[in-house]
């Protein structure tokens, strides 16, 4: 079965670190997705992107945040400055357009020192 | 845009039957009804989704009356590997991609 995977499965960083998570998503799927979960609290959506572009966006996707599709298989999220509280599960996502079913990655534990 | 309601935890034996009951007053009618089950360290994962009355795969049942304000997710005889947070989610705006997940319900099996 097809699935999502995600590197690195944890990433270490000091605070006003720039990090790069990836991801590689289903490779039919058009829609792409960065979700995260701080620790005990809800998954939270980051960004939507489709056709080489966001498409949605959160009031958490500021700024320090950009996406990337870099070639065919890649999806990619960096965080410029990292801050302590971005300390997270960032779990990358994909989906056909439009469909409820979005398959989530096994996500990055990024923990900022 | 509909709001669900769910129990924040439940706890049950290994081989019981589970209901996990949502209530979403507000559903539009085009709206679906979604769930999905979120193990511990794990991305969360798609379970279900139906429109009305009874929907059914090898994960779990989907129980919808008729007016459509609530929702019973059904897991046959759980085991251990069962217990994990389960959400029920509300439908999404029109034209967005996002899903929104609320604090859910975390099921504990007991052995």
């Amino acid at each position: 079965e097809p699935e999502v995977t995600q590197t690195p499965s944890h990433q270490v960083t000091q605070m006003g670190q720039e990090v790069i998570l990836r991801c590689v998503p289903i490779s039919n799927h058009l829609y792409f997705y960065w979700y995260r979960q701080i620790l005990g609290q809800k998954v939270e959506f980051l960004v939507s992107f489709y056709n080489n572009e966001i498409s949605e966006k959160s009031e958490i996707f500021d700024d320090q945040f950009s996406v990337e599709r870099p070639d065919g298989s890649n999806f990619t999220l960096k965080i410029r400055s990292t801050k302590l509280e971005d300390s997270a599960m960032y779990f990358c996502a994909s989906s056909w357009a439009g469909a409820y079913e979005q398959y989530f990655g096994p996500g990055t534990r990024l923990t900022v020192t | 845009l509909a709001k669900t309601t769910q129990p924040i935890s439940m706890d049950s034996y290994e081989g019981q039957e589970v209901n996990i009951t949502c209530s979403h007053n507000n559903i539009a009618t085009n709206d679906y009804i979604t769930w999905y089950q979120q193990f511990p360290s794990q991305g969360p994962r798609f379970i279900i989704q139906g429109y009305k009355t009874k929907v059914t795969n090898e994960v779990a049942s989907l129980f919808i009356p008729a007016d459509r304000k609530s929702s019973t997710l059904s897991l046959p005889r759980v085991s251990l590997s069962d217990t994990a947070v389960y959400y029920c989610l509300p439908p999404r705006d029109f034209g967005n991609e996002k899903l929104t997940f609320g604090t859910g319900t975390r099921l504990t099996i007991i052995p």
